[in-house]
């Protein structure tokens, strides 16, 4: 079954810690992995995606096929990074619209 | 930019009344969806729409309906809502393969 795991309901960390939000997928087939990120009184939207192999605000994930993971880290968290973040996954070459989504990791930073 | 219109940002509706929820993108994109997002359940699709006139459910279809006469525009009907429908509900575009979702502010019902 096409299933996207994310453990932690809520990380807490504070200002100038990494971060690490973890992503555990299950799927048979080659998918493409996402990271959406949702800020206070804003819109979800797109963070990064693993074939882009970029880093956004700080953020990387890497594909982890072996452990089927797509971890987002950031070595050095700030305030403003405080968000609600999923991790998605889709057929590889498929529609965004077929994304699977986790239910989601509340990012608190302190500072 | 790709802009997501959803009318509402707050509803208030109560048990057994009918609830249109409209949402329009001003990209001619062909890909149109509804999620709902509740907290520890994240976002689940309810519909989607790969075309006009064109609908397809999706994992929580039941007690929603959707309607896509133009290309722009994709409503969320709830036929007699109930009290469990109370949500935040997120309308998403997309331009097809390899293309980001873009999300509407979402309208947050509440049926009392």
């Amino acid at each position: 079954a096409q299933r996207v795991t994310q453990p932690e309901k809520l990380l807490s960390v504070f200002k100038g810690a990494p971060v690490e939000l973890k992503c555990n997928y299950s799927y048979s087939g080659s998918p493409e992995l996402f990271w959406y990120v949702q800020y206070s009184r804003q819109r979800l939207q797109l963070l990064l995606r693993h074939i882009s192999r970029e880093s956004i605000k700080g953020f990387t994930a890497d594909l982890n096929k072996g452990e089927t993971s797509f971890h987002l880290k950031k070595p050095f968290a700030q305030e403003e990074d405080s968000a609600m973040y999923y991790c998605a996954l889709t057929p590889r070459g498929g529609s965004q619209g077929n994304l699977i989504f986790g239910k989601g990791t509340k990012l608190s930073v302190k500072p | 930019d790709v802009k997501v219109t959803q009318s509402s940002r707050y509803l208030v509706k109560r048990t057994g009344e009918k609830v249109f929820l409209e949402c329009v993108q001003d990209m001619d994109h062909e890909n149109m969806f509804w999620y709902r997002q509740d907290p520890g359940l994240g976002l689940r699709l309810i519909y989607f729409s790969y075309d006009v006139k064109m609908k397809e459910k999706g994992d929580i279809p039941e007690g929603y309906s959707v309607s896509r006469e133009k290309k722009e525009r994709f409503s969320l009907i709830l036929e007699s809502a109930s009290t469990n429908q109370t949500s935040m509900y997120l309308c998403a575009s997309t331009g097809g393969l390899g293309s980001p979702l873009h999300f509407g502010n979402g309208t947050r019902l509440t049926v009392t």
